[in-house]
């Protein structure tokens, strides 16, 4: 299983664009890469997925370069309600359903 | 459609009690997952369950700890004689029938059990 590794904490002032690197050097080439999101006293939610290239959706974008041994999750203009956990996941395609490993995830502080 | 529930949300044990957490899948949902997250640390993986049967327990301490999905009902997860070291978040998610393991997982809002 590809172990990733991301930064402890990160800090924002609200309206900035924040990018969170994660390396997944040992990435196997049926690995996806996805990232998970979580408020205190919460589950985590799911954000994006994706296996290279760029994916966009209405809450994020992330960037996967061609060797896929990283990942960037960028969340445009942030608020403060998005402080918060966020994981990065290399989730391995076997076809079937199968748990997810977490790491210690990066801790995102927005203030004004 | 409801998100996936979870009772109760905080539950206080004293040492050698039993505690029984319950997780209510997404409607639809066949597959259900238990996760436990200690202070200021990521999730850990305890065990995968589909309707009847316990597919992936590698995760889960051999002795005390059970997990049930039955025909009808929760999930239940229930934790024999709990120790203080058993404090800790559970999160129940699920994901539906034919998943793989690209699909999505949703989350419950966790119980946080605290043994006293």
């Amino acid at each position: 299983l590809a172990k990733t590794t991301q930064p402890i904490s990160m800090d924002s002032y609200e309206g900035q664009e924040v990018n969170i690197t994660c390396s997944h050097n040992n990435i196997a080439t049926n690995d996806y890469i996805t990232w998970y999101q979580q408020f205190p006293s919460q589950g985590p939610r799911f954000i994006i997925q994706g296996y290279k290239t760029k994916v966009t959706n209405e809450v994020a974008s992330l960037f996967i370069p061609a060797d896929r041994k990283s990942s960037t999750l960028s969340l445009p203009r942030v608020s403060l309600s998005d402080t918060a956990v966020y994981y990065c996941l290399v989730v391995p395609y076997t076809g079937t359903a199968s748990k997810l490993t977490f790491g210690t995830g990066t801790r995102l502080q927005v203030t004004l | 459609n409801a998100g996936v529930m979870q009772n109760p949300r905080h539950l206080v044990r004293r040492r050698g009690q039993e505690a029984r957490l319950r997780c209510s899948p997404m409607k639809g949902h066949s597959h259900v997952y238990w996760y436990r997250q200690l202070p200021e640390e990521g999730l850990k993986f305890m065990v995968y369950l589909q309707k009847e049967n316990i597919i992936d327990e590698s995760g889960m301490p051999k002795e005390r700890f059970s997990a049930e999905f039955p025909k009808e009902g929760p999930s239940i997860l229930r934790i024999q004689q709990v120790v203080r070291g058993d404090s800790a978040a559970y999160f129940c998610a699920s994901s539906p029938p034919l998943a793989g393991d690209r699909d999505t997982q949703y989350f419950g809002p966790g119980t946080r059990l605290t043994v006293l």
